[in-house]
């Protein structure tokens, strides 16, 4: 089943913070974030595993709490390179079949 | 640079023909994987592969078919081309059971 992202959409001024949060109705073994900019390709940002780590690149971040399954991305101090859309990819039992949330659309303006 | 490459970029055809999509990697993957991306729905796992010539069904395989027949190179069959496949089609690798590395895509129009 697919995973519920939230907000849909995001419009920031640029320094402003966001936070995008990604759930699901199954128990989870993993959870993935990604980034697609319009007309590329999506970016692999990060992954986390149960057992509730927090990972951080540079000023975006992600905790992932399997007892609630779900996970949220931190961005601080956004700048214009964040806008995109933002997809998370949640794994049920460990093997190939990511699936994927409908994404976010974050909008960064100066 | 790690690189995924697929054939083509933009892609018309008609509605019956067979159609190939091809993926190459040149970063020793062992996983690849085949999405196809609609705008609200996310990206969909079509089929993916763990290794030569082995190839397992995602959520939605019905109409396509999958051949790899060499460890950098995954291609993705349109056995009959029908509209409703018109979409964006993306092919990935991996060094674990998630995609990592994403090519530009093909946008596939049947008419």
């Amino acid at each position: 089943q697919q995973p519920v992202q939230s907000p849909q959409a995001v419009i920031l001024r640029e320094g402003e913070d966001a936070v995008i949060n990604c759930s699901s109705s199954k128990a989870l073994y993993s959870v993935h974030w990604y980034r697609q900019k319009h007309g590329e390709a999506p970016v692999f940002l990060m992954i986390l595993l149960k057992g509730g780590e927090q990972k951080g690149h540079e000023k975006i971040s992600a905790s992932f709490n399997e007892k609630k399954q779900q996970s949220s991305l931190y961005l601080t101090a956004s700048q214009l390179s964040y806008s995109g859309t933002y997809f998370c990819g949640t794994e049920v039992t460990g093997g190939f079949k990511t699936i994927f949330g409908a994404g976010t659309r974050l909008f960064v303006k100066a | 640079d790690v690189k995924v490459t697929q054939s083509s970029r933009y892609l018309v055809k008609r509605t019956g023909e067979k159609v190939f999509l091809e993926c190459v990697q040149d970063m020793d993957h062992e996983n690849m994987f085949w999405y196809r991306q609609d705008p609200g729905l996310g990206l969909r796992l079509i089929y993916f592969s763990y290794d030569v010539k082995m190839k397992e069904k995602g959520d939605i395989p019905e109409g396509y078919s999958v051949s790899r027949e060499k460890k950098e190179r995954f291609s993705l069959i349109l056995e009959s081309a029908s509209t409703n496949q018109t979409s964006m089609y993306l092919c990935a690798s991996s060094t674990q059971g998630a995609p990592q590395h994403f090519g530009d895509g093909t946008r596939l129009s049947i008419l």
